[in-house]
Parts: structure tokens; sequence; C-alpha cells
């Protein structure tokens, strides 16, 4: 998967406590995606950054998701209070540049079980 | 938005049947990709598409897309237990911005 790295690889959280996913993109990418898998179904947009910019976060919850890119440190996507229905793969992606074009490289997930 | 999608939803083949995974767009498409998740795990890249009438294949598996940038079929020759997965079709295209949307999936069995 040419690199993208994410931790935890498996998470379980009890319900109310904060989850915290990191991504660390392919060395020279700039542009990093998260995306939601939930059981049974496909892979959600939820949010995309570039370093210190969140560029489109139309995927987002309203409540309780965050996500960030640092200058320096890998991608956090936050998500606090969490219920059960936040059970779900969480993928994260990263590209060069944008997505037209550039092929997006994926990292092998983190699972999130709310207990 | 952009709206891919694939089918058939599931396949069952057995070893050594060739098989096609097709997945349509709503709009034009800039870029079609494919990725294949094995259960429980992360997506790997396959192939990415942007020509018109571009084919491109990777050992036993072709990709192609067709003249009108708006449906993608993913071909199996000869298929063994290892290519059994989730095959994800995965497109953008300047009108969604920077979104990088996903087909439905097509799980695939291969029964040895």
């Amino acid at each position: 998967n040419a690199g993208v790295m994410q931790n935890p690889r498996h998470l379980v959280r009890r319900r109310g406590q904060e989850a915290r996913l990191r991504c660390s993109p392919v060395k020279g990418h700039s542009h990093v995606y998260w995306y939601r898998q939930l059981p049974e179904e496909g892979l959600k947009f939820m949010v995309y950054l570039q370093k210190e910019n969140i560029i489109d976060e139309s995927g987002m919850p309203k409540e309780r998701f965050s996500a960030e890119f640092p200058k320096e440190g890998p991608s956090i996507l936050r998500i606090q209070q969490v219920v059960r229905g936040d059970s779900a793969a969480y993928f994260c992606a990263s590209s060069r540049g944008t997505a037209s074009g550039n092929t997006i490289y994926f990292g092998e997930g983190s699972w999130l079980t709310v207990v | 938005s952009q709206e891919l999608e694939q089918s058939p939803q599931s396949l069952i083949v057995q070893e050594g049947k060739n098989l096609t995974i097709n997945c349509t767009s709503s709009k034009t498409l800039y870029g079609l990709y494919w990725y294949k998740q094995k259960y429980g795990e992360g997506l790997i890249f396959l192939m990415m598409l942007q020509k018109g009438g571009e084919e491109k294949s990777h050992e036993k598996i072709t990709a192609k897309l067709d003249e009108k940038k708006q449906q993608s079929s993913l071909h199996i020759t000869a298929s063994q237990p290892s290519h059994a997965g989730i095959y994800l079709c995965g497109a953008d295209s300047p009108l969604t911005g920077n979104q990088f949307y996903f087909g439905t999936g097509t799980s695939l069995t291969v029964i040895p």
C-alpha cells in the first residue's frame, strides 16, 4: 500500500470515551483523506485535508468528529464521546496532489469497536 | 453528487473461471480507480484509468474504461482463491472538487 501508516489498527472504546486515530501519509504526500466503512457498507468520504488546512469536511458528522493535519506529524481523526454507531473501519488515504489525476494510496485501516 | 454503481454485488465462481465486474457512473469520470480489499483488511490499489478507451492489465486482471468515460469493467481471467475479496471502483471528477467516491463494492468468492 505504498506506505500509508495508520494506528492503532484496532481500538476498543467504551461509550463516552474518546478515540484518536492517526495517519501518516506516504512520504512526500501533502493531501490526506479519511473514509469510514460501516459494517456491510461501502467506503464513505469524511474529510479531505492538506497540511494545516481542512479543504472539504462535507462527509464529517457535525458533532463529536474532528480532523487535523498539522505541519509536523500525522493526521489525526478524533471522535469524542463515542457511541456504538461509531464502530467502523476508518481508512486514511494520501496523494501527492489533488485527487484528480493522482493515485490515492490507502492505509490498512483502523478498526474502532465501541462497547 | 458523483454516484458509482457496481455490479454484481456479489459473485461466487469456481476456480479457473473468468469473471467481470462493472462500474457505472452517473457522470463523466476524470479518473477511475480499482481497489481490492481483503476481508477485514485495507485497500490495495490495482489500477487507474484516465483516458477513454484505455485498457490496463496486471497479471490476470484487466480493467477497461469506455470511450465515454462513464463505465469501467474489471475482468479476471482464470480466477484463483487469492483473487477473493471485495473489489471497489473509485472515481474523482473536477465536478466533485477533491472528493473521491467509491462504488458499492463487489464481493468475490472463488471456490477451489
